[in-house]
């Protein structure tokens, strides 16, 4: 149980594209999922907490405007990084739980290449 | 502030044990978790302490402290595929995930 999807696995696109990662929970609802950004051979950094119907939560130094989190459902969560830049290249990876004692268990990741 | 210290590196030959070491200074604690990272992929769960003690799991244990804020990850019998990081979280009072910067495993032949 507790599997999480994550879709697509690699994009490759042009600066200026804005690209949209979605994030499933396939057997349970996820009230909360969260969404990471990792730099290759640095540790996993919490880009924002996404609530089901309310705004999402961003950490300090990550741009709302910039990447556009939306949580429509209880099984899914988009993250749109907005007019992408080659520093905008980078693993994202999403998260879901399903409790507050429980694990996150995480989807497969996406790889980001912004040329 | 919040804190959790692991070892960046560390070696060990196959068929071996090692012990991975993590202490934590959080706001609350709601849970110790370990999981598993290999080079280009997502994390995936091994193992989970909430209360003092050894939780068992095939070839991995972890053991928790809390009134030392340590734990451990213990990997009996290593193998090739056990090379990976392993990354310490804990859940503070808010629930949230606090991470480790990992500790990268090693195993030679």
């Amino acid at each position: 149980g507790a599997v999480v999807s994550q879709h697509p696995s690699w994009v490759i696109c042009k600066s200026g594209t804005s690209v949209k990662i979605e994030c499933r929970s396939l057997d349970f609802q996820a009230t909360t999922m969260f969404w990471y950004r990792q730099f290759p051979k640095q540790s996993l950094m919490l880009m924002a907490t996404s609530n089901e119907g309310s705004k999402a939560t961003y950490e300090q130094g990550v741009e709302k405007d910039k990447f556009l989190i939306n949580h429509a459902s209880l099984t899914l969560s988009t993250l749109t990084v907005t007019s992408a830049h080659p520093e905008d290249s980078s693993f994202y990876i999403c998260s879901a739980g399903t409790g507050e004692y429980q694990p996150q268990h995480f989807g497969d990741g996406t790889r980001l290449s912004i040329l | 502030g919040q804190n959790i210290d692991q070892p960046t590196e560390m070696t060990a030959t196959e068929g071996a044990i090692v012990q991975i070491n993590c202490t934590y200074q959080t706001s609350g604690f709601n849970g110790l978790f370990w999981y598993q990272q290999h080079a280009g992929e997502a994390p995936t769960f091994l193992s989970y302490n909430v209360l003092d003690g050894l939780e068992e799991k095939g070839r991995f244990s972890s053991f928790l402290s809390r009134s030392k804020g340590y734990s451990y990850l213990l990997l009996k019998e290593l193998q090739m595929k056990d090379s990976a990081s392993y990354l310490c979280a804990v859940k503070d009072s808010n629930y949230q995930l606090i991470w480790g910067a990992g500790t990268k495993l090693i195993i030679k032949p």
